[in-house]
């Protein structure tokens, strides 16, 4: 089974400028989440998806992200402008809507340095 | 959503087991215990998840009291390549559920 692909795997931009993410789950999975995890710290949610829906978005800074979820499969996230402190990996996760599984699968990452 | 509290980093020596505890005092009675691991430059990856007393699987087990407010992790006869950074979750499932990544604990695995 392909686990959670994402593209690319490394950025290195300038501040101010934009840049996308790509992730594609789990074939089946109908929950794709992503994160930010910045060097040193656990992740953290930016957005959770169900199917094309958007479940929770709460930490999303949505004055400079954004993120979708076409056709409820691939996803990609975006950044525009970037500051030097979203310097950090984004994670892709998907996983099944359960309620009693925790199993989320996350994919490489993409490594981000904003200079 | 519960709160979690591990130790920053834990040492160990090859072939010895390797107990990290996590406290969750606000656990809800539907939320679920889960632990991931994460080696270096890779994605986070689910090791176990328990609700109440027990539960094994073939690379680690779960420890829960009655009272749920805590949980260990037990990883038998550590390796090297068991060096990473283990995080305690709290959460409600996936169906609008979200879990929380504290900043886990590094262990370090010695020769």
């Amino acid at each position: 089974e392909a686990g959670v692909a994402q593209s690319p795997r490394y950025k290195i931009i300038e501040k101010r400028q934009s840049v996308a993410f790509w992730c594609n789950p789990i074939s089946g999975h109908a929950t794709l989440y992503w994160y930010q995890q910045i060097l040193g710290q656990g992740p953290k949610l930016l957005i959770q998806f169900q199917n094309n829906g958007v479940v929770d978005d709460s930490q999303l800074p949505k004055d400079r992200f954004s993120a979708e979820r076409l056709k409820g499969v691939d996803s990609t996230l975006k950044i525009q402008p970037a500051k030097l402190e979203d310097s950090a990996v984004y994670l892709c996760a998907s996983s099944l809507m359960r309620t009693d599984n925790y199993e989320q699968y996350f994919g490489p990452g993409t490594r981000l340095t904003v200079t | 959503l519960a709160k979690t509290t591990q130790p920053i980093s834990m040492d160990s020596y090859e072939g010895q087991e390797v107990n990290i505890t996590c406290s969750h005092n606000n656990i809800a009675t539907n939320d679920y215990i889960t632990w991931y691991q994460q080696f270096p430059s890779q994605g986070p990856r689910f090791i176990i998840q328990g609700y109440k007393t027990k539960v094994t699987n073939e690379v680690a087990s779960l420890f829960i009291p009655a009272d749920r407010k805590s949980s260990t992790l037990s990883l038998p006869r550590v390796s090297l390549s068991d060096t990473a950074v283990y995080y305690c979750l709290v959460g409600e499932g996936n169906q609008g559920g979200k879990l929380i990544f504290g900043q886990g604990t590094e262990l370090s695995v010695k020769p």
